[in-house]
């Protein structure tokens, strides 16, 4: 149980354009869902946390207008990286919590390249 | 100050040793205690989820929670070579569900 899923897996996409990524609970229902970033050889930073119906709150530093998520359902959530960057090129991972308790259950991961 | 510090390794080990990481906090609000496993270009999977100070043990590992000293540990026995991976851990707060402080994650190498 607790799988989480995320897609693309991988992603190539030219500066100025773009991207959606999708991530999805699929066998519970995840009141809460974070988007973190991921730089090599670096540990995980928090993006933002997005509980279903709300807007997402962001960590400071983290440019919403940019970073656009949606958590739309209780089971799925997109971060769209708008007007990427080279800088934007990254390991973006979800996670998702039922709420009940504090695990939270990661996604694949998803790597971003800006060319 | 980082709020939770972990030693980037490479940690090598030879197959069947005891793997001995740990993280150091500087936030006494700390409650609960996860550690994570990943591997290359793959997201975290829970290894250990505890509460509190002690320890807990769940197969080969053994994870133990010091919080007087804001000293938090994982114990991998008879390692295996599919033990190598970056092991991360994080810590969060009661009244803050999910918004984990990761530490910067140790790679292990396990060698036949």
């Amino acid at each position: 149980g607790a799988v989480v899923s995320q897609h693309p897996s991988w992603v190539i996409c030219k500066s100025g354009t773009s991207v959606k990524i999708e991530c999805r609970s699929l066998d519970f229902q995840a009141t809460t869902m974070f988007w973190y970033r991921q730089f090599p050889k670096q540990s995980l930073m928090l993006m933002a946390t997005s509980n279903e119906g709300s807007k997402a709150t962001y960590e400071q530093g983290v440019e919403k207008d940019k970073f656009l998520i949606n958590h739309a359902s209780l089971t799925l959530s997109t971060l769209t990286v708008t007007s990427a960057h080279p800088e934007d090129s990254s390991f973006y991972i979800c996670s998702a919590s039922d709420g009940a308790q504090a695990e939270q259950y990661f996604g694949p991961g998803t790597r971003l390249t800006v060319t | 100050q980082k709020e939770v510090e972990q030693d980037p390794g490479p940690l090598s080990v030879p197959e069947g040793a005891i793997v001995s990481l740990n993280c150091t906090y500087s936030n006494s609000a700390f409650q609960y205690f996860m550690w994570y496993r990943q591997y290359s270009r793959k997201g975290p999977e829970l290894l250990m989820y505890t509460y509190s100070s002690g320890n807990k043990e769940d197969g080969r590992f053994t994870a133990q929670v010091d919080k007087s000293s804001k000293y938090i540990s994982l114990f991998i026995r008879d390692s295996q070579p599919s033990d190598s991976a970056t092991y991360l851990c994080a810590m969060t707060l009661t009244d803050s569900w999910g918004k984990f402080q990761f530490g910067a994650g140790t790679q292990v190498v396990v060698t036949p």
